[in-house]
This record gives structure tokens, sequence and C-alpha cells, in this order.
């Protein structure tokens, strides 16, 4: 079934650790976009990158780290976590172009203690 | 003022009613607008999307747009349990522009059998 397939489901994770969540879509899309989801902020854009090999910050890139090697992945890395890294992180991916939806994975729960 | 505002419910409603759901924003270069439904422990998928002024029909949804008023809204007939999800208003100033996505914090439904 084509989609978009984040890694892993959830995680917890002592401060100051690195850590690296995987998305990866089998759609060909060229975009790509890391959100994070927190209770009574919504969702909030990190990193997204428009094609393979450009990435751009979002409203909340401090802390994080992107890169796009390929079309099909976009790993978001967090080079040392703290506890107001805690959220539910979502992948998405579009096609470039008008009219072109979002489509999300079902994201990663991250804790950090 | 925030640039997308979107009451947060929560709702509750019997089996059968209409539901009405609403945004309003403030940047008149919006012009893109789309609904997305978010079930519980899942990523949010594409429920409608509009471009412009005028209504957009599809089954028992029914998305709104009032640009004159800056207002948007999703009707949903017949209501189901189903139907018992997170409602996200999103919208952008242009096709393509995707990373510019901007999302109201979601209305929380609940359908009662």
């Amino acid at each position: 079934i084509a989609g978009i397939t984040q890694a892993p489901t959830s995680q917890i994770l002592a401060a100051g650790r690195r850590m690296t969540l995987r998305c990866t879509q089998d759609m060909r899309h060229n975009a790509m976009y890391w959100y994070r989801q927190d209770l009574g902020l919504g969702l909030r854009l990190i990193h997204y990158s428009n094609t393979a090999g450009t990435t751009g910050k979002g409203e909340v890139p401090d802390g994080y780290s992107v890169s796009r090697a390929n079309t099909d992945d976009f790993p978001l890395t967090l080079a040392s976590a703290v506890p107001s890294q805690t959220s539910v992180y979502f992948c998405a991916s579009s096609a470039t172009g008008k009219n072109s939806p979002l489509h999300f994975g079902n994201g990663t729960r991250l804790t950090v203690t | 003022q925030k640039e997308v505002e979107q009451d947060p419910g929560p709702l509750s409603v019997p089996e059968g009613a209409i539901v009405s759901l609403n945004c309003t924003y403030s940047n008149s270069a919006f012009q893109y607008f789309m609904w997305y439904r978010q079930y519980s422990r899942k990523g949010p998928e594409l429920l409608m999307y509009t471009y412009s002024s005028g209504n957009k029909e599809d089954g028992r949804f029914t998305a709104q747009v009032d640009k004159s008023s800056k207002y948007i809204s999703l009707f949903i007939r017949d209501s189901q349990p189903s139907d018992s999800a997170t409602y996200l208003c999103a919208m952008s100033a242009g096709g393509g522009s995707n990373y510019k996505l901007t999302f109201g914090k979601g209305t929380l439904l609940t359908v009662n059998p």
C-alpha cells in the first residue's frame, strides 16, 4: 500500500541523547515535511524539502536537522534531545504544483526524560 | 491575532446531527483551503480541498469558503460515530507552496450513538 512509513512508532529518550526519526515514502513525491504536534499548539512545521538535495527551515527548526539524499527518505535528527522536544512527530509528503495535498504518516511519539 | 483560529471544542453531538466546524483567518492572501480529519493516534488525512470562495460537496461533507469574511466551514450531515475525530482546517497562499501551509489547532468531535 502506497504511503508514508515512519519509524519508530514511539520512543522514550534520555535528555542529551541523539535520535533520528525515519521517514520513507513510496509515492515519488518531490516535497517532504516534518511537523510536530503538541496539545494546544497544533501542527507546527519543523523543516521541509521541496526536492531531493534541498531543505528549508520551518516555523520551529531549532534543535533539529534534516537531510534529503534521495526522493524517498527524509530523516529528522535531534542532535541532543531536550524535554521540550517531547511531542508527536509527523512526516508528510506532497507532489509539487497546484492542488497538491499533504499525505501524512502515522507519527512517532517521542518522550524525552 | 493568530493567522488561523479554530474552536478547539470538544464538540459532542448525537448520531444523525448536522455538525458545523469553523475557522477564521487573518491573511487575505490565503486562497487554498483544506480540511483534514485525524483519528486518535493516526496522522491527518485530507478530507476536503477548495480553491478560493464557494462551496464544495462530497457525500455527507460540504466545505464552504467566504473570503470576504475570512471564514471557512465544514458541514457534516447525518453524522455517524465513525466521524468522531479531530478536524483540522489548513490553508495556504499558493498552490505548490505547501511548506507555508498554516493549520488550525483542530476541533475534537464526538458523535454519540
